[in-house]
């Protein structure tokens, strides 16, 4: 079983929809939540970082931690074509190792 | 101001080939890490650097070697290419207690 899970989709929606992404892990000493983004041929991107459980809010994009589920979400509101990209989770329990699910890929259709 | 600079872009090598990937840093970050990205795989840890003189093995260090002489610069060498190690390969930086990771464009490796 790996450490994070992460549909990999893909998820199309259209323009204006509401987006969820989603991962499990199984390593509850993680502390470090993180999404990033990564457009096709580019190198990820921070977009959300959480510390312990919680949620946090980012223009359109939210964060939630749930530590007792070992289960993170993105939520994106009013999606826009470009927010398609690949939406990568992270997590770690130091600032050393960091592990990453596999990524989902969502396109915005205008 | 640069960020995170990889080079090469794109590299072919024929199995048991030596190669190294540069990577070099403009940002006085103390961490720099490797990383490979396999599809449904994500990325994966290879070796990774707290600073100048000190490196450690991640999840998939096999095959691969590291050195860090300088703050700036960490390259990642293959000794003996294999198929297996196919696959594209980031370079990221940030600094002491942050987890924001600054990742350079990739490095695309075919090994035939």
């Amino acid at each position: 079983q790996k450490e994070v899970e992460q549909d990999p989709g893909p998820l199309s929606v259209p323009e204006g929809a509401i987006v969820s992404l989603n991962c499990t892990y199984s390593n509850s000493a993680f502390q470090y939540f993180m999404w990033y983004r990564q457009y096709s041929r580019k190198g990820p991107e921070l977009l959300m970082y959480t510390y312990s459980s919680g949620n946090k809010e980012d223009g359109r994009f939210t964060a939630q931690v749930d530590k007792s589920s070992k289960y993170i979400s993105l939520f994106i509101r009013d999606s826009q074509p470009s927010d398609s990209a690949t939406y990568l989770c992270a997590m770690s329990y130091n600032n050393n190792d960091m592990r990453f699910g596999a990524g989902t890929r969502l396109t915005v259709k205008p | 101001n640069a960020g995170v600079t990889q080079t090469p872009k794109f590299q072919v090598l024929k199995t048991g080939q030596s190669m190294t990937l540069q990577c070099a840093q403009d940002m006085n970050h103390e961490y720099m890490s490797w990383y490979r990205q396999d599809p449904g795989m994500g990325l994966r840890l290879i070796h990774y650097s707290v600073g100048a003189g000190i490196t450690d093995q991640g999840e998939v260090p096999n095959g691969y070697n590291v050195s860090r002489s300088t703050t700036e610069d960490f390259p990642l060498r293959l000794l003996s290419a294999a198929p297996s190690q196919t696959s594209v390969y980031f370079c990221a930086s940030t600094g002491a207690r942050s987890q924001k990771l600054f990742f350079g464009s990739g490095t695309q490796l075919s090994v035939l």
